[in-house]
């Protein structure tokens, strides 16, 4: 079975430009959610969908990012316009059905994103 | 907002010793979980707890849930080249459906052969 998958792996774009982040979670996966690490600093919670809806935005840092998950399966994430402290490692995760902290988050690999 | 404090930053140690990380928090959790990141992947669970005063075992990995439910620890015994990485603790209070993960900061490990 394939695990989450991200793409693209890396993206250096420049202060102002769009990027857009895609994510492909586990098969049957309803839950999918999007955390960020910025350099030296913990992991955070961005927001979590639950098939096509999003159960908490709480995360989002600001009106320049936008998250969507269509059909509820693969999910993007939009920086428009982009800043410099947008840079980190962006996580995607998924989970097989709407629990209480019973069901495991499988992480993808990440999109290192660095904005100049 | 909820905050996880995970010491040590950072571990330089031989193989075959032991090592324990902790996370402390000042919120209450309903569930701990302990990840591992290589470089270039994502993280990888090693153990979870759900209980308050749960001790676990993974192969050479015990973790423990603390019974404040504030707190849990990683032991590894017999380290090896390959335990190599950066461990996160993560906490887990599901709210009016959110079932977001709060992390450490990491701690890295580094494996002398």
């Amino acid at each position: 079975e394939a695990g989450v998958t991200q793409f693209p792996s890396h993206s250096v774009i420049e202060k102002g430009q769009t990027v857009t982040l895609r994510c492909d979670p586990i098969s049957g996966h309803d839950n999918l959610y999007w955390y960020r690490r910025v350099m030296g600093k913990e992991i955070k919670f961005l927001l979590h969908f639950v098939k096509e809806s999003k159960q908490d935005e709480s995360g989002m840092p600001n009106n320049r990012f936008l998250a969507e998950r269509t059909g509820g399966t693969y999910s993007t994430l939009k920086v428009q316009p982009a800043e410099l402290e947008d840079s980190g490692v962006y996580f995607c995760a998924s989970s097989p059905r709407r629990g209480y902290g019973t069901d495991t988050q499988y992480f993808g690999p990440g999109t290192r994103l660095t904005v100049l | 907002g909820q905050q996880l404090n995970q010491s040590p930053q950072s571990m330089f140690i031989q193989e075959g010793e032991d090592v324990s990380m902790n996370c402390t928090s000042s919120s209450i959790f309903n569930t701990w979980l302990w990840y591992k990141q290589d470089p270039g992947e994502g993280p990888v669970l090693l153990i979870a707890l759900y209980k308050a005063g749960e001790l676990t075992s993974n192969g050479r990995l015990t973790a423990q849930f603390g019974i404040t439910r504030k707190d849990s620890f990683l032991n590894i015994s017999a380290s090896i080249p390959s335990d190599v990485g950066i461990y996160f603790c993560a906490g887990q209070l599901p709210q009016g459906g959110s079932e977001k993960l709060v992390f450490g900061k990491g701690t890295k490990l580094t494996v002398n052969p």
